[in-house]
């Protein structure tokens, strides 16, 4: 696609769900990243992808946090037993390759839990 | 912990005025970029700066990286209505766009 895709656009889920975020990023982008914004604040780092594999999943908050990612395309970023503190936009970034290079921005899933 | 600390925190200027924001930060790095994001969506990249380089410019942007002082600034000249919007630093210390932002700064340019 000509961007990066996210979807849903919005989610609203009860405390205890499960919930899925996808990511599609731009054709032949080997990098993809998630990152977190809770509201009003700056973006927090979850995970780096390089091809299928996590060399960073340093910023994964939690157990309940876990994200995969296939052919080197589609990431889906995974909550477990979703708690109000989860309630945030997950953002998500792909960039041709190493570091130095422009990334770019999905619109986020903006997360909602009750 | 964020790595890149934005100042103000908050910005309220007149169309034509200039903004300037501020970014600090604690480690060494390869680059500092910078974003701006629209109603907490998606973020756009604006400009990156690598370690090497002092000044930069694009359009009405002008940024500066002062590394011995671990700062940068983001000059907007001239601005719009349309660049109301929050403005975020970004630094890429491993070398893999793992980017550590700061808080942003909120610009709001009133006509």
């Amino acid at each position: 696609g000509a961007g990066v895709s996210q979807s849903p656009s919005n989610k609203v889920t009860e405390k205890g769900k499960d919930v899925e975020l996808r990511c599609d990023p731009i054709s032949g982008h080997t990098a993809l990243y998630w990152y977190r914004q809770r509201l009003g604040q700056g973006l927090e780092f979850l995970i780096y992808f390089q091809g299928n594999s996590a060399p960073d999943k340093s910023g994964l908050p939690s157990d309940r946090f876990s994200a995969e990612r296939t052919g080197e395309s589609v990431s889906t970023l995974t909550i477990q037993r979703t708690q109000q503190e989860d309630s945030a936009v997950y953002l998500c970034a792909s960039s041709p390759g190493n570091g130095g290079n422009t990334i770019y921005f999905g619109e986020g899933s903006w997360l909602t839990v009750v | 912990s964020q790595q890149g600390e934005e100042d103000p925190q908050a910005l309220s200027i007149q169309e034509g005025e200039n903004a300037t924001m501020n970014c600090s930060y604690k480690t060494s790095i390869n680059n500092l970029q910078w974003y701006r994001q629209n109603s907490g969506r998606g973020l756009v990249h604006l400009i990156l700066i690598r370690s090497n380089e002092r000044e930069k410019h694009s359009g009405r942007l002008r940024v500066t990286l002062d590394t011995s002082k671990k700062s940068s600034s983001l000059l907007i000249t001239a601005s719009r209505a349309a660049d109301t919007a929050s403005y975020f630093c970004a630094t890429d210390s491993g070398g893999y766009n793992k980017l550590i932002f700061g808080a942003g700064t909120r610009l709001a340019v009133h006509p």
